[in-house]
């Protein structure tokens, strides 16, 4: 069935980096979201896209999806301790709610 | 309720015992889902709710696995006969619109 790859699998940078995490797909996606997990808690919803070349940020956070609809970036500005946890992508097929989740890109932060 | 809930929080139980996991979805919501996490790992699909219809019941890891959801309120997760490598956290969360699912704390499951 249909599926997304996230890259990198893990990612450790120093406080203040930038950080991205990619989610790729090989076919046509309706949306995408984005949740962010902290460790030892539970997934929180981010953001999603729908539109083909959008473009959203939330302060530091800047998420895109491609204009083909089959891959989507979050780009983290200048990363804070804060921001350690696992990123994952997700979406939903047309006209459905079942979510897949990829695998997730582990964020550590060195301070 | 202000969020989805699960109980227990916590759950150990022998090998070869039943197990029943609960989640209260927030108020209005449609869609539910379940999910299992084991540790350090992504989040496996298990079964999801929407409405009235049928539950999508493609995740689920073998027939020692089933689930209810009564109307469009509480969902019960039970599993039969639990085996070690059920070992992990059950992730519920609920929808009221397509994506933008809101999780619950999960239940950590432990079989000994």
């Amino acid at each position: 069935g249909q599926q997304v790859m996230q890259i990198p699998q893990y990612q450790h940078v120093q406080e203040g980096e930038d950080f991205t995490t990619y989610c790729n797909s090989s076919t046509t996606l309706s949306n995408i979201q984005w949740y962010k997990q902290r460790p030892g808690g539970h997934p929180v919803f981010l953001i999603q896209l729908v539109k083909s070349g959008e473009v959203k940020k939330q302060k530091r956070l800047t998420f895109q999806f491609g204009e083909a609809k089959k891959n989507s970036s979050l780009h983290i500005t200048a990363t804070q301790t804060t921001d350690v946890g696992t990123y994952f992508c997700a979406y939903s097929g047309a006209g459905s709610y079942q979510l897949t989740f990829g695998k997730g890109t582990k964020l550590s932060v060195i301070p | 309720g202000a969020g989805v809930s699960q109980s227990p929080s916590n759950k150990v139980t022998e090998k070869g015992k039943d197990v029943e996991l609960r989640c209260d979805p927030i108020s209005g919501h449609t869609a539910l889902y379940w999910y299992r996490q084991r540790l350090g790992q992504g989040l496996e699909f298990l079964i999801y709710f929407q409405g009235n219809s049928a539950p999508d019941k493609s995740g689920l890891p073998s027939d020692r696995f089933s689930a209810e959801r009564t109307g469009e309120s509480v969902s019960t997760l039970t599993i039969q006969r639990t085996q070690q490598e059920d070992s992990a956290v059950y992730l519920c969360a609920s929808s009221l619109v397509q994506g933008k699912a809101f999780f619950g704390q999960g239940t950590r499951l432990t079989v000994v």
